[in-house]
């Protein structure tokens, strides 16, 4: 069973710039999570979907970040413009259902902003 | 809302002896699940052992079990004859369940070290 896809694994760019990471969840997974981890510290919840609809978005900084899930299966994160402060990893997650089964992670994709 | 602490930020054992690393957590929560997630380098969280608040056994997965008290709200993992491959990031994590959000709360995490 394939896992949880991310692109790109690295990306460096300059502040004010922006940036778009892509997540393809596992096959059938209704509900996808991004994250953030900043060095140092556990992955925080930025936002959820369930299929195409967002579930939770309460620590997502909606002035810089967007998300979207269109057809309910890939996902896509946007950061415009980008701040030093928004270098992490951001993982996506996916899991079969909101109902407590186990949330599968990507590899992630690392930003550095310069 | 939740919140998980892990009060270990590096741990250090040699190879083959029996580490505990420490979570306690907190929620007005009745219904939940617990998990412990192994992070390498590579960054890639790799699911250790879950719980369920609901079971009062706990589990066991191969080395890894956990001490789960609910009413102390603590979860500890216990890893038996340590491995130099265990040598990773430890994070503790919480998730409601009963649908909704339910995004996972972690702990800040434990550096484990296994020596040679």
């Amino acid at each position: 069973e394939a896992g949880v896809a991310q692109s790109p694994r690295y990306k460096i760019i300059e502040k004010r710039q922006s940036v778009a990471f892509w997540c393809n969840p596992i096959s059938g997974h209704a509900t996808l999570y991004w994250y953030q981890q900043i060095l140092g510290q556990g992955p925080k919840l930025l936002i959820q979907f369930q299929n195409n609809g967002v579930v939770d978005d309460s620590q997502l900084p909606k002035d810089r970040f967007s998300a979207e899930r269109l057809k309910g299966v890939d996902s896509t994160l946007k950061i415009q413009p980008a701040k030093l402060e928004d270098s992490a990893v951001y993982l996506c997650a996916s899991s079969l259902d909101p109902f407590g089964n186990t949330i599968y992670f990507g590899e992630g994709s690392w930003l550095t902003v310069v | 809302a939740q919140t998980v602490t892990q009060s270990q930020p590096e741990m250090s054992v040699q190879e083959a002896e029996t580490v505990t690393l420490s979570c306690t957590y907190d929620t007005s929560e009745n219904n939940y699940y617990l998990f412990w997630y192994k992070q390498p380098p590579s960054r890639q969280m790799i699911l250790v052992i879950r719980q369920e608040a609901y079971k009062q056994q706990n589990a066991t997965e191969n080395r890894f079990s956990v001490n789960f008290q609910k009413a102390a709200k603590s979860f500890s993992l216990k890893i038996s004859d340590s491995q130099l491959g265990d040598t990773a990031m430890y994070f503790c994590a919480f998730r409601a369940s009963g649908g909704g959000a339910d995004g996972l709360t972690f702990g800040k995490g434990t550096h484990l070290i296994i020596q040679p």
